[in-house]
């Protein structure tokens, strides 16, 4: 089945540090999207990215699908404590249908 | 409603008792979906309703699982025979299929210890 393989597991920087996470399918996806998930509460949508090679800009946060459709990063600028979290991929093979989510990467920063 | 509600939002429960979760979806959305987190880890796929219907149940883990769901609303996901791995973060999400934002809005989950 559908796997979907994210790192790093965790990540540490001090506050005003750049931050990346990746994102690996296994197979092609039909689109990915993005989701924020604050310790002690659930995952909250942060963006769908659906074509080929698709960049998207939400403040200091960037969002890239890779060409091929089976990769995808997360890309934090200048981070802040309020940016503390798991940060989750989750890939849809087909249009509609389940999301199969990255383990998750959990992203401290130090003040 | 305004948001996906879960109830209970905890529940502890002997080994080998039946539970039942419920899920109400947001009004109107006509996809539903039962995952679920343990502690520190991913989110592990249970079923997925799309109205009545649940075209993809391959995540239940055994024949203990079992999830309905009535009237293209409140869903119920049961637990016969709780285990202590049936321990675990139940998070239900809706989404409505066919708009721009076909994100999944989770509810804030119902905790389930089995002891």
């Amino acid at each position: 089945g559908q796997q979907v393989m994210q790192i790093p597991q965790y990540q540490h920087v001090q506050e005003g540090e750049d931050f990346t996470t990746y994102c690996n399918s296994s197979t092609t996806l039909s689109n990915i999207q993005w989701y924020k998930q604050r310790p002690g509460g659930h995952p909250v949508f942060l963006i769908q990215l659906v074509k080929s090679g698709e960049v998207k800009k939400q403040k200091r946060l960037t969002f890239q699908f890779g060409e091929a459709k089976k990769n995808s990063s997360l890309h934090i600028t200048a981070t802040q404590t309020t940016d503390v979290g798991t940060y989750f991929c989750a890939g849809r093979g087909t249009s509609y249908g389940k999301l199969t989510f990255g383990q998750g990467t959990i992203l401290t920063v130090h003040p | 409603g305004a948001g996906v509600s879960q109830s209970p939002s905890n529940k502890v429960t002997e080994k080998g008792k039946d539970v039942e979760l419920r899920c109400d979806p947001i009004s109107g959305h006509t996809a539903l979906y039962w995952y679920r987190q343990s502690l520190g880890q991913g989110l592990e796929f249970l079923i997925y309703f799309q109205g009545n219907s649940a075209p993809d149940k391959s995540g239940l883990p055994s024949d203990r699982f079992s999830a309905e769901r009535t009237g293209g609303s409140v869903s119920t996901l049961t637990i016969q025979r709780t285990q202590q791995e049936d321990s675990a973060v139940y998070l239900c999400a809706s989404s409505s299929p066919g708009t721009a934002n076909y994100g999944y809005t989770f509810g804030s989950g119902t905790r389930l210890t089995v002891v």
